[in-house]
């Protein structure tokens, strides 16, 4: 069964609106969450590490006031894309680390702004 | 420097066939892990196989086999009997123990594989 699971698979918003992102760990605690992006054909980009009671670390170049992310418990991690615009449309995808051997994702969501 | 290196865009494989996707990786690291998704079209990340830097034998998972080189920093994915449900895009990954970020991956760009049958 699934050990992350990723709400919604799919969000169609109108430019300026906000959406918002669940990942949640369901077999385990997880401390610390990641949130990747994927744009059309390219790789998973890390955008910010989401760590449970304390401020998200976010990679260079991603805006932190765009893309604000709560880790209020230690199964929920929450990205939300505030004010989207079309270029924020992309594929989005958490991930969950269980010691250094293992690293699980959720389903994703495939964000459109319209 | 590019961390994790495929060099493949895309592959062909009859069906039934045995492939080999190539990854290379760059790390000063002494004690890294190496991972394989496949990710279809649905865009999940499906977990294959990993590779611990102090593992001696080569990891296997069923039909799938990790080519680990550690001299040449190369952990090539290995999958035997191609299945038309193999078709995917498949990532190389790399942890490493000293990484920034906690320890997230480090995903290379990708090989697109296509099963014909």
């Amino acid at each position: 069964g699934a050990v992350v699971s990723q709400h919604p698979s799919r969000v169609i918003c109108k430019s300026g609106t906000s959406v918002k992102i669940e990942c949640r760990s369901l077999d385990f605690q997880a401390t610390t969450m990641f949130w990747y992006r994927q744009f059309p054909k390219q790789s998973l980009m890390l955008m910010a590490t989401s760590n449970e009671g304390s401020k998200a670390t976010y990679e260079q170049g991603v805006e932190k006031d765009k893309f604000l992310i709560n880790h209020a418990s230690l199964t929920l991690s929450t990205l939300t894309v505030t004010s989207a615009h079309p270029e924020d449309s992309s594929f989005y995808i958490c991930s969950v680390r269980r010691g250094f051997t293992e690293a699980f994702f959720g389903q994703g969501t495939r964000l459109t702004v319209v | 420097a590019q961390k994790i290196t495929q060099t493949q865009p895309g592959m062909f494989v009859q069906e039934k066939e045995a492939v080999t996707l190539d990854c290379t990786y760059d790390t000063s690291d002494q004690s890294y892990g190496l991972f394989w998704y496949k990710q279809p079209s649905s865009g999940e990340m499906i977990f294959l196989i990993y590779q611990g830097s102090y593992d001696e034998q080569n990891a296997t998972e069923g039909r799938y086999s990790l080519n680990f080189q550690k001299a040449r920093k190369s952990a090539n994915l290995v999958i035997s009997a191609s299945q038309l449900g193999d078709s995917a895009m498949y990532f190389c990954a790399m942890r490493e123990a000293s990484g920034g970020s906690q320890g997230n991956l480090i995903f290379g760009k990708g090989t697109k594989l296509s099963v014909k049958p």
